[in-house]
């Protein structure tokens, strides 16, 4: 799977959007773009995907850029349970078998 | 509807010796994937199961081995425990795994210490 570059952390306040950022220069025609993350003391979660458009799911937004090497996962009003670590995860489309590729993700912070 | 299952929650173990690991994925759910988490590290994959058959398999030594049941539940096993093996093992399930566009759903995890 191609490689994602996502800040380390992020801080920001209870009840304000959040734009995680994620930079996919490599990525191929057949990418996904997926984001999930991670509570403290609890496994993964999926929060969204997409291929080309911006999607919208109840979680989340995830805004592609035009050209696909970057993306964005958009927190609308953010609550102190979306504190976590967030993973943007590139899966080729016939990449199922091959598992889920983590990097280290942002660490969000929220501030009451 | 139950989540994924994982058992035991915590386990201590010494150098040499070796682990079962089991999970019992969502009902409905044919496919099960491992990863080992250490600490300060995002998940790294280990294995793929889909109908008791290995599909896909991590860059992970000889050690790990794991096998999916009739039932679709799983155990993973490794061997001669090392230090470096002290991580939180997680499972996750999805309906069958093939596309990447499949949402995989991760238990609790299983906290093992290698002393």
């Amino acid at each position: 799977d191609a490689k994602t570059t996502q800040p380390n952390s992020m801080e920001s306040n209870e009840e304000e959007p959040v734009h995680l950022p994620c930079n996919h220069s490599t990525i191929s025609g057949t990418d996904y773009i997926h984001w999930y993350r991670q509570l403290p003391s609890q496994g993964p979660e999926y929060v969204i995907h997409g291929l080309t458009s911006n999607v919208n799911n109840r979680m989340a937004s995830l805004a592609i850029a035009e050209d696909r090497k970057s993306s964005t996962l958009i927190l609308h009003r953010a609550t102190l349970r979306d504190a976590a670590v967030y993973y943007c995860i590139l899966r080729d489309a016939g990449g199922g078998a091959d598992g889920l590729t983590f990097g280290k993700g942002t660490h969000l912070i929220i501030q009451p | 509807d139950a989540g994924v299952t994982q058992s035991p929650t915590h386990l201590i173990k010494t150098r040499g010796q070796h682990v079962t690991l089991r999970c019992s994925p969502i009902s409905g759910h044919k496919s099960v994937s491992w990863y080992q988490q250490v600490l300060g590290q995002g998940p790294q994959f280990i294995f793929q199961y889909y109908e008791k058959e290995e599909r896909g398999r991590g860059n992970f030594p000889d050690r790990f081995s794991a096998r999916q049941f009739p039932n679709y539940s799983s155990e993973l096993n490794v061997n001669a425990l090392l230090l470096g093996d002290s991580a939180l093992y997680l499972c996750a399930s999805s309906l069958e795994g093939a596309r990447s566009t499949d949402t995989q759903y991760f238990g609790p995890g299983t906290r093992l210490t290698v002393l």
